[in-house]
């Protein structure tokens, strides 16, 4: 069956702009999580939803923020673009929220801030 | 808070050679582990994970991992490397308990596999 989509693969946008990133799921599967991935700081998690409804947030400002569909596609959204921004944005799905069910990941997309 | 180490960030290996990548955890509780392979331009890939039992966990691809708990450490092995085997490696821990799932991945390791 096919993996999880990311789209697009690659953005650049300008300081100070909005960009939205979607994901989605591999069919069956109800929960979506996001992680960034930069050189300096790794792999960091997000948020995830389940339901439609986000369960669990990282350590981000109130710029990021995301949504789920009720068909499980699910978006981010990252508001007054910073250059510190860029990144490689992953999406995750999985049958079930929580560590016990397996996370797919997508082949991520690359943002970058000019 | 739960974090990951992952003391090399690059290691260089021999086609045919062993291999073993290094990763220690800190958690308070017993720790939800995995190992995962992310290839140039691609996603992470799953390798393997350990939530209790059986210290040794077989994972896909021919690598392994040991859970030790007096370590705090949860290192990845392979007996051979094959020259496909070249990509980025984390560990991560994952927090057990149902609306508090986070998983935390270690900085990673660069592996190069030489001919």
């Amino acid at each position: 069956k096919a993996g999880v989509t990311q789209t697009p693969r690659y953005l650049i946008k300008t300081r100070g702009q909005q960009v939205t990133l979607s994901c989605s799921p591999i069919s069956g599967h109800r929960s979506v999580s996001w992680y960034q991935q930069t050189p300096g700081q790794g792999l960091q998690f997000l948020f995830e939803y389940f339901s439609e409804t986000q369960r669990n947030k990282g350590n981000f400002p109130g710029r990021f923020s995301g949504r789920q569909f009720s068909n499980s596609r699910s978006e981010m959204n990252v508001s007054t673009l910073e250059l510190g921004d860029s990144a490689l944005y992953l999406c995750a799905s999985s049958l079930l929220p929580g560590v016990y069910s397996e996370q797919y990941f997508g082949p991520g997309t690359r943002l970058t801030v000019t | 808070a739960q974090s990951v180490t992952q003391p090399d960030i690059h290691i260089t290996v021999s086609e045919g050679a062993s291999l073993e990548l290094r990763c220690n955890y800190s958690y308070g509780a017993t720790p939800y582990l995995f190992w995962y392979v992310q290839s140039p331009g691609q996603g992470l890939q799953l390798l393997l994970k350990y939530f209790s039992g059986d210290t040794l966990v077989q994972g896909i691809k021919g690598f392994e991992a040991e859970f030790k708990r007096s370590q705090s450490s949860f290192n990845l092995r392979k007996p051979s490397v094959h020259w496909s085997d070249a990509a980025e490696y984390f560990c991560a821990v994952g927090a057990s308990g149902g609306s508090n799932y986070k998983l935390t991945f270690g900085k990673g390791t660069l592996l190069t596999v030489n001919p």
